[in-house]
């Protein structure tokens, strides 16, 4: 059972488009991280939320954590080729008794030209 | 600054063999943990190590090991390596512990096991 369900976790979309993906749990995080893994790299943070509610914007990237710290959403306009690659939400906070970082399984997004 | 180096890159075994991956954290950088990465599992968390003591650990079983040195380099070995254990090895090293603020990932090993 994952602790962090992201959604949905393949996407192909023409480029111009919106989209958004979800990180949804029921528990509570004391920060909530977006990374960015590109083809033979390692995850690259684009964003940390930490306060109910909070919005950040990268860009034409949109994060939100939502208000009770249990969820998250990414939001991109107007996708570019440059968007493709895998998104991962991670979730920090007490775990079993110690502080860790779970990850969601991944949005796999592809942009088409 | 340079970024997490891991090494090597590419590993083909067999099973039964055992295998040691290295992992050098960004300069400065005290905590390293270590993570495997499936097509079905996603990324699972294994261990994480700060000041030379693992700190944290992941639902692997035993024969997943690590360590770290002095200077906060972190190996991880993988003994009577199973089929199933053809993955993505990533580290990521952070500044202090707990390591759940910003992980700085490197590019991760390759293992296959046959």
């Amino acid at each position: 059972t994952q602790l962090l369900e992201q959604s949905p976790q393949f996407l192909s979309i023409q480029e111009g488009e919106n989209l958004t993906v979800y990180c949804n749990s029921s528990s509570v995080f004391s920060s909530l991280q977006w990374y960015r893994q590109e083809p033979g790299e390692g995850p690259v943070l684009l964003v940390t939320v930490v306060t109910g509610g909070e919005v950040k914007k990268l860009k034409r990237l949109t994060f939100q954590f939502g208000d009770a710290r249990k969820d998250s959403s990414l939001h991109i306009t107007a996708a570019q080729t440059g968007d493709t690659g895998l998104y991962l939400c991670a979730g920090a906070g007490s775990i079993q008794g110690a502080q860790k970082l779970v990850f969601g399984q991944g949005t796999r997004l592809t942009i088409n030209p | 600054k340079a970024g997490v180096t891991q090494t090597p890159r590419y590993l083909i075994k067999t099973r039964g063999q055992q295998v040691t991956l290295s992992c050098s954290p960004i300069s400065g950088h005290r905590s390293v943990s270590w993570y495997q990465q499936t097509p079905g599992q996603g990324l699972q968390f294994l261990f994480e190590y700060f000041s030379e003591t693992q700190r944290n650990k992941g639902n692997f079983p035993g024969r997943f090991s690590g360590r770290q040195f002095s200077n906060s380099r972190s190996e991880m070995n993988v003994s009577t390596l199973e089929l199933g254990d053809s993955a993505l090895y990533l580290c990521a090293s952070s500044l202090e512990w707990p390591g759940t603020d910003t992980q700085y990932f490197g590019p991760g090993t390759r293992l296959t096991v046959l």
